[in-house]
Formats: C-alpha cells, structure tokens, sequence
C-alpha cells in the first residue's frame, strides 16, 4: 500500500507565527486530505485536496501530485491551532493512509 | 446538519469481554469507515461500509467485526478483548466514495480494556 510520511514530527511555535507542514507520499494519489485533531481526539478535515491550491482562512494547501508531497500553510498561529496534524490518502481495500502526523504546539 | 455522533465516549472493559460500539453518520451518507487509533500503531484502517455490506476490510483478525443498519448506522463489534485492543475508535462519514471522498469523522470512543 501507499506510504505517507510527514515532517516534522515536533513544531513549537509562538502565537503569531507562521509554519509549514510536509507530507510526502510513495505512489500517485487522487484523494490527499489534511486533518487536525484536537486535544479531546476529534479528526477535523481541513482540505480534500489531490493536487492544486486550496485556502481557508488562516490556512492554505497546496499539493503537487507530479512530485508526490504536499504542504500545509498555518499563518498567524493561534494557541487554538495546537494539536496534531495528519495528511492521508489512498483508498479501496486499505482504507485511507495516515502519516504519523506533526504535533504543533503554539505558546502564547 | 449534525455532524457524526459515536456512542459511547468512553468504556472501560476487561480482557475476554466483548464489546459494541455505535456510528451514526452525517445525514445522507451512505459510507462509513472505522478506524484505530493508537500510541503505537497510529490510525489504521478497519473496514468500511456501503449500503449494508462491508465493501473494504483492513488488516485486522477476526475478533474485529462490523455490520451497517439501512439507515446508515455501523456498528463494529470486538470480542475477546486484549490489552492491546485499548485505543480510541474513530468512525467516519462520507457521501457514498468511502475514502475516495472526504471523511468527516466522528468524536471516537475511547476504550480501555483491563
């Protein structure tokens, strides 16, 4: 199956700033999705995004398919963005793929 | 609409037991996915779901059962309880694609098994 792998795997931050998040993936995908999920467990699907630019809000994606990764844009962070960030693809007998996810903290 | 809602939050069971967890999904959707989420193994795929008949299955023995009601509503099933099945249960929603299409998933069930 599809192999998903993100960096980096820690990110603290302060309120304010900006951050980049990674997710490289081994085959071609048409079902990328970004997700965080909150200190009580709750997955929140950010972007469906198989190739192309999607924003919303504060937050922004972008994936190349060509080159198998693809990105995710937090700017101005808020303590409320705290939490783990998980890219997935794949699909069919495998379900969706998740990486290991980036676990961002922001400070006030 | 409201989003999916997992019955219960929490459970607390011990080794051999069996237990039953709910998934009610998005109004309209036809798919839902089942997921484990643990320390160790990160989220892994359980099965999934599509007009009451279990389309795609993960990695994971038979202890591990599901079923989906007409109206949408899984249910998943894991009997014989180890320590190791401890890990909050995800399930997830989406229009008819399964994982081919945005999932939207619920709170999760955390289990512990003793």
């Amino acid at each position: 199956g599809i192999q998903v792998e993100q960096s980096p795997p820690d990110l603290i931050l302060q309120e304010g700033a900006n951050s980049t998040l990674r997710c490289n993936f081994s085959d071609s995908v048409n079902n990328l999705q970004w997700f965080h999920q909150n200190p009580w467990g709750q997955l929140i699907n950010l972007f469906y995004i198989p190739s192309g630019t999607k924003q919303n809000g504060r937050l922004s994606a972008t994936t190349v398919a060509t080159e198998r990764y693809s990105l995710l844009y937090i700017s101005s962070s808020q303590t409320t963005d705290s939490g783990v960030y998980f890219c997935a693809s794949g699909g069919g007998a495998d379900g969706l793929t998740f990486g290991k996810g980036t676990h961002l903290i922001i400070q006030p | 609409k409201a989003g999916v809602t997992q019955t219960p939050r929490y459970l607390i069971k011990t080794r051999g037991q069996q237990v039953t967890l709910s998934c009610s999904p998005i109004s309209g959707h036809r798919s839902v996915s089942w997921y484990q989420q643990t320390p160790g193994q990160g989220l892994q795929f359980l099965f999934e779901y599509f007009s009451e008949t279990q389309r795609n299955k993960g990695n994971f023995p038979g202890r591990f059962s599901g079923r989906q009601f007409s109206n949408s509503r899984s249910e998943m099933n894991v009997s014989t309880l180890e320590l190791g099945d401890s890990a909050l249960y995800l399930c997830a929603s989406s229009p008819g694609g399964g994982s081919y299409d945005t999932q939207y998933f619920g709170p999760g069930t955390r289990l512990t098994v003793l």
